[in-house]
Protein backbone atom coordinates (compact mmCIF):
# COMPACT_ATOMS: atom_id res chain seq x y z
CA UNK A 1 0.00 0.00 0.00
CA UNK A 2 0.82 4.02 -0.47
CA UNK A 3 3.39 4.67 2.38
CA UNK A 4 3.82 8.33 3.72
CA UNK A 5 6.43 9.28 5.82
CA UNK A 6 6.96 12.21 7.91
CA UNK A 7 9.79 13.95 9.56
CA UNK A 8 10.57 14.35 12.88
CA UNK A 9 8.18 12.35 14.66
CA UNK A 10 8.77 15.15 17.18
CA UNK A 11 10.11 18.24 18.01
CA UNK A 12 11.10 20.55 20.66
CA UNK A 13 11.41 24.14 20.43
CA UNK A 14 11.99 27.59 22.02
CA UNK A 15 9.69 30.58 20.80
CA UNK A 16 10.59 32.57 18.43
CA UNK A 17 12.48 29.74 16.56
CA UNK A 18 11.74 27.87 13.05
CA UNK A 19 10.96 24.10 12.86
CA UNK A 20 10.61 22.63 9.26
CA UNK A 21 8.85 19.34 8.68
CA UNK A 22 9.01 17.22 5.99
CA UNK A 23 6.38 15.10 4.13
CA UNK A 24 7.50 12.05 2.00
CA UNK A 25 5.51 9.75 -0.43
CA UNK A 26 7.60 6.88 -0.66
CA UNK A 27 6.29 4.10 -2.78
CA UNK A 28 4.37 6.69 -4.90
CA UNK A 29 4.16 10.26 -6.86
CA UNK A 30 1.89 12.48 -5.03
CA UNK A 31 0.63 14.95 -6.99
CA UNK A 32 -1.41 16.55 -4.25
CA UNK A 33 -0.09 16.85 -0.61
CA UNK A 34 -1.88 18.24 2.26
CA UNK A 35 -1.00 19.65 5.69
CA UNK A 36 -3.48 18.85 9.07
CA UNK A 37 -3.63 20.14 12.23
CA UNK A 38 -5.06 18.26 15.35
CA UNK A 39 -5.73 19.41 18.57
CA UNK A 40 -5.79 16.59 21.29
CA UNK A 41 -9.18 14.83 21.05
CA UNK A 42 -10.36 17.29 18.14
CA UNK A 43 -10.70 16.51 14.38
CA UNK A 44 -7.91 17.22 11.71
CA UNK A 45 -8.11 20.45 10.63
CA UNK A 46 -6.96 21.61 6.40
CA UNK A 47 -4.50 23.78 6.72
CA UNK A 48 -3.49 24.02 2.87
CA UNK A 49 -2.71 22.26 -0.20
CA UNK A 50 0.02 21.55 -2.22
CA UNK A 51 0.49 20.33 -5.99
CA UNK A 52 3.94 19.94 -7.27
CA UNK A 53 5.80 22.85 -8.60
CA UNK A 54 2.81 25.12 -7.33
CA UNK A 55 1.95 27.70 -4.68
CA UNK A 56 0.41 26.24 -2.40
CA UNK A 57 -3.67 27.39 -1.10
CA UNK A 58 -3.92 27.82 2.27
CA UNK A 59 -7.42 27.41 3.73
CA UNK A 60 -9.36 30.65 5.40
CA UNK A 61 -7.33 31.79 8.52
CA UNK A 62 -4.04 29.64 8.48
CA UNK A 63 -1.16 32.17 7.80
CA UNK A 64 0.58 32.03 4.77
CA UNK A 65 3.52 33.86 6.19
CA UNK A 66 3.90 31.67 8.88
CA UNK A 67 3.59 28.16 7.65
CA UNK A 68 5.50 27.81 4.70
CA UNK A 69 4.77 25.42 2.60
CA UNK A 70 7.20 23.84 -0.64
CA UNK A 71 6.24 21.02 -2.85
CA UNK A 72 9.43 20.80 -4.90
CA UNK A 73 8.83 17.09 -5.80
CA UNK A 74 6.15 14.58 -6.63
CA UNK A 75 7.82 12.86 -3.39
CA UNK A 76 8.32 15.55 -0.85
CA UNK A 77 6.31 18.38 0.72
CA UNK A 78 7.94 20.48 3.89
CA UNK A 79 6.13 22.52 6.37
CA UNK A 80 7.87 25.13 8.07
CA UNK A 81 6.06 26.69 11.23
CA UNK A 82 8.28 30.39 11.11
CA UNK A 83 8.73 31.91 14.30
CA UNK A 84 6.97 29.40 16.36
CA UNK A 85 4.97 30.17 19.70
CA UNK A 86 3.67 28.28 22.22
CA UNK A 87 0.16 28.13 20.61
CA UNK A 88 1.41 26.48 17.47
CA UNK A 89 2.27 23.49 19.57
CA UNK A 90 -0.03 20.96 18.11
CA UNK A 91 0.46 17.51 16.03
CA UNK A 92 0.99 18.32 12.79
CA UNK A 93 0.23 15.31 9.82
CA UNK A 94 0.13 15.69 6.25
CA UNK A 95 -1.14 13.22 3.70
CA UNK A 96 -0.75 12.77 -0.20
CA UNK A 97 -2.94 11.40 -2.98
CA UNK A 98 -1.73 10.51 -6.76
CA UNK A 99 -2.70 11.25 -9.39
CA UNK A 100 -5.96 9.96 -9.34
CA UNK A 101 -6.51 12.37 -6.76
CA UNK A 102 -9.33 10.52 -4.43
CA UNK A 103 -7.80 8.73 -1.94
CA UNK A 104 -5.29 10.62 1.04
CA UNK A 105 -2.74 8.62 2.64
CA UNK A 106 -1.73 10.18 5.13
CA UNK A 107 1.56 10.51 7.52
CA UNK A 108 2.59 9.34 11.10
CA UNK A 109 2.31 12.89 12.55
CA UNK A 110 4.98 15.24 13.70
CA UNK A 111 4.36 16.32 17.51
CA UNK A 112 5.33 19.87 17.78
CA UNK A 113 5.90 21.62 21.23
CA UNK A 114 6.84 24.86 21.79
CA UNK A 115 8.11 25.86 24.53
CA UNK B 1 -23.13 22.60 3.86
CA UNK B 2 -19.71 21.62 4.04
CA UNK B 3 -19.73 19.96 7.16
CA UNK B 4 -20.24 16.27 8.09
CA UNK B 5 -21.61 15.90 11.29
CA UNK B 6 -20.37 12.31 12.91
CA UNK B 7 -22.31 10.96 15.85
CA UNK B 8 -21.68 9.26 18.84
CA UNK B 9 -18.89 11.17 19.93
CA UNK B 10 -17.71 8.28 22.10
CA UNK B 11 -18.61 4.52 22.34
CA UNK B 12 -18.10 2.01 24.53
CA UNK B 13 -18.62 -1.86 23.01
CA UNK B 14 -18.31 -5.02 24.31
CA UNK B 15 -16.01 -7.77 22.63
CA UNK B 16 -17.99 -9.47 20.02
CA UNK B 17 -20.72 -7.22 19.79
CA UNK B 18 -21.21 -4.42 16.56
CA UNK B 19 -20.15 -0.77 16.66
CA UNK B 20 -22.06 1.40 15.00
CA UNK B 21 -20.36 5.01 13.94
CA UNK B 22 -23.01 7.32 12.00
CA UNK B 23 -22.39 10.33 9.59
CA UNK B 24 -24.66 12.79 7.94
CA UNK B 25 -23.90 15.32 5.11
CA UNK B 26 -25.75 18.06 3.35
CA UNK B 27 -23.73 19.16 0.28
CA UNK B 28 -25.21 16.59 -2.49
CA UNK B 29 -22.09 17.23 -4.48
CA UNK B 30 -19.68 14.98 -2.59
CA UNK B 31 -19.47 11.54 -3.96
CA UNK B 32 -16.16 10.09 -2.31
CA UNK B 33 -16.81 8.84 1.66
CA UNK B 34 -13.92 7.57 3.80
CA UNK B 35 -13.98 5.87 7.06
CA UNK B 36 -10.10 6.25 8.33
CA UNK B 37 -8.75 4.70 11.90
CA UNK B 38 -6.72 6.87 14.39
CA UNK B 39 -4.40 5.26 17.07
CA UNK B 40 -3.38 7.53 19.86
CA UNK B 41 -0.12 9.53 18.70
CA UNK B 42 -0.55 8.47 15.07
CA UNK B 43 -1.90 9.45 11.87
CA UNK B 44 -5.12 8.08 10.39
CA UNK B 45 -5.35 4.99 8.28
CA UNK B 46 -7.56 4.67 5.48
CA UNK B 47 -10.42 1.55 6.54
CA UNK B 48 -12.94 1.97 3.87
CA UNK B 49 -14.08 3.99 1.09
CA UNK B 50 -17.25 4.13 -0.91
CA UNK B 51 -19.09 6.14 -3.39
CA UNK B 52 -22.71 6.85 -3.62
CA UNK B 53 -23.36 4.43 -6.86
CA UNK B 54 -23.66 1.62 -4.15
CA UNK B 55 -25.40 0.93 -0.99
CA UNK B 56 -22.65 -1.10 1.40
CA UNK B 57 -19.62 -1.88 0.91
CA UNK B 58 -17.51 -4.65 3.21
CA UNK B 59 -14.07 -5.18 4.00
CA UNK B 60 -13.98 -8.20 6.43
CA UNK B 61 -15.25 -6.88 9.49
CA UNK B 62 -15.69 -3.44 8.45
CA UNK B 63 -19.09 -2.45 6.50
CA UNK B 64 -20.24 0.89 5.25
CA UNK B 65 -23.76 1.67 4.70
CA UNK B 66 -25.10 4.45 2.11
CA UNK B 67 -27.82 5.95 2.67
CA UNK B 68 -28.15 8.59 -1.03
CA UNK B 69 -31.51 10.39 -0.21
CA UNK B 70 -30.99 10.56 3.28
CA UNK B 71 -27.25 11.80 3.15
CA UNK B 72 -26.13 9.13 5.45
CA UNK B 73 -23.45 7.37 5.92
CA UNK B 74 -22.19 4.43 8.40
CA UNK B 75 -19.71 2.23 9.61
CA UNK B 76 -20.45 -0.99 11.42
CA UNK B 77 -17.71 -3.03 12.59
CA UNK B 78 -18.29 -6.82 13.06
CA UNK B 79 -17.00 -8.73 16.51
CA UNK B 80 -15.69 -5.56 17.56
CA UNK B 81 -11.96 -6.31 19.44
CA UNK B 82 -9.87 -4.51 21.80
CA UNK B 83 -7.79 -3.73 18.96
CA UNK B 84 -10.54 -1.84 17.39
CA UNK B 85 -10.16 0.68 20.27
CA UNK B 86 -8.81 3.95 18.25
CA UNK B 87 -10.86 7.11 17.33
CA UNK B 88 -13.06 7.15 14.29
CA UNK B 89 -13.40 9.41 11.58
CA UNK B 90 -15.39 9.89 8.76
CA UNK B 91 -14.79 12.22 5.55
CA UNK B 92 -16.36 13.49 2.43
CA UNK B 93 -14.93 14.91 -0.24
CA UNK B 94 -16.20 16.06 -4.18
CA UNK B 95 -14.66 14.63 -7.44
CA UNK B 96 -12.78 17.71 -8.88
CA UNK B 97 -12.17 15.45 -11.80
CA UNK B 98 -8.69 14.32 -10.49
CA UNK B 99 -7.39 17.64 -9.32
CA UNK B 100 -8.00 18.53 -5.71
CA UNK B 101 -9.99 16.36 -3.46
CA UNK B 102 -10.22 18.17 0.23
CA UNK B 103 -11.42 15.99 2.20
CA UNK B 104 -14.01 16.94 5.15
CA UNK B 105 -13.66 15.72 8.23
CA UNK B 106 -16.44 14.33 10.63
CA UNK B 107 -15.80 15.38 14.66
CA UNK B 108 -14.64 11.66 15.55
CA UNK B 109 -15.80 8.62 17.46
CA UNK B 110 -13.77 7.83 20.25
CA UNK B 111 -14.25 3.95 20.31
CA UNK B 112 -13.49 1.44 23.02
CA UNK B 113 -14.10 -2.48 23.10
CA UNK B 114 -14.31 -3.44 26.49
CA UNK B 115 -12.47 -7.41 26.84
Amino acid sequence: GAVVSQHPSRVICKSGTSVKIECRSLDFQATTMFWYRQFPKQSLMLMATSNEGSKATYEQGVEKDKFLINHASLTLSTLTVTSAHPEDSSFYICSASDSWGETQYFGPGTRLLVL
Amino acid sequence: QQQVKQSPQSLIVQKGGISIINCAYENTAFDYFPWYQQFPGKGPALLIAIRPDVSEKKEGRFTISFNKSAKQFSLHIMDSQPGDSATYFCAASRDYGGATNKLIFGTGTLLAVQP
